[in-house]
């Protein structure tokens, strides 16, 4: 089943705003990871917090983690016509070899 | 250098065919994955596997079949093809130990499957 829901499943923002993305799972996680993907891309890794963190930056990007909610929200600041991709948290599945369960995502637009 | 690479990046055929996609990485990972997005760009493991597991998802229908030549490669047959096949299937990879990697896997460039 699927673990992460994210929210909303669309954003459109103007550049230099700021975006905000949310994601539930349901089940206890080691750590949750942000994904991105471009357009007709491929998934790339932005920001890991593990279990025991409630914070975490990177740049413009700010993950916060709420264990108790079971839920994680990703922030990019100052948006830019670059950032515009469809964004993923991901747990690790138990018993799985490690495999990632995915959220639906939630695409993001930033106009110009 | 790419670190995952798959071949094709399309791949247009008619039902019922059998067909390949192969995926590389160069990153020294000893756990490969394929994973199947649809068209609403939901994301499903297919398959995890290292040089001494195969883990299946029990949805993935047996005409999936990983093929392991070397670490290095975890190619996907697909026999049989149906229409809802039609997908983009990735390839990613990582290291073995969670402690190691807490996770975190390098994604290839997908492979948009159309089938007729």
């Amino acid at each position: 089943s699927q673990q992460g829901e994210e929210d909303p499943q669309a954003l459109s923002i103007q550049e230099g705003e700021n975006a905000t993305m949310n994601c539930s799972y349901k089940t206890s996680i080691n750590n949750l990871q942000w994904y991105r993907q471009n357009s007709g891309r491929g998934l790339v890794h932005l920001i890991l917090i593990r279990s025991n963190e409630r914070e975490k930056h990177s740049g413009r990007l700010r993950v916060t983690l709420d264990t108790s909610k079971k839920s994680s929200s990703l922030l990019i600041t100052a948006s830019r016509a670059a950032d515009t991709a469809s964004y993923f948290c991901a747990t690790v599945l138990s018993n799985s070899g490690y495999a990632l369960n995915f959220g639906k995502g939630t695409s993001l637009l930033v106009t110009p | 250098d790419t670190a995952v690479s798959q071949t094709p990046k399309y791949l247009v055929t008619q039902m019922g065919n059998d067909k390949s996609i192969k995926c590389e990485q160069n990153l020294g990972h000893d756990t490969m994955y394929w994973y199947k997005q649809d068209s609403k760009k939901f994301l499903k493991i297919m398959f995890s596997y290292n040089n001494k597991e195969l883990i299946i998802n029990e949805t993935v229908p047996n005409r999936f079949s990983p093929k392991s030549p070397d670490k290095a490669h975890l190619n996907l047959h697909i026999n049989s093809l149906e229409l809802g096949d039609s997908a983009v299937y990735f390839c990613a990879s990582s290291r073995s130990s969670l402690a190691a990697s807490l996770g975190t896997q390098y994604f290839g460039p997908g492979t948009r499957l159309t089938v007729l």
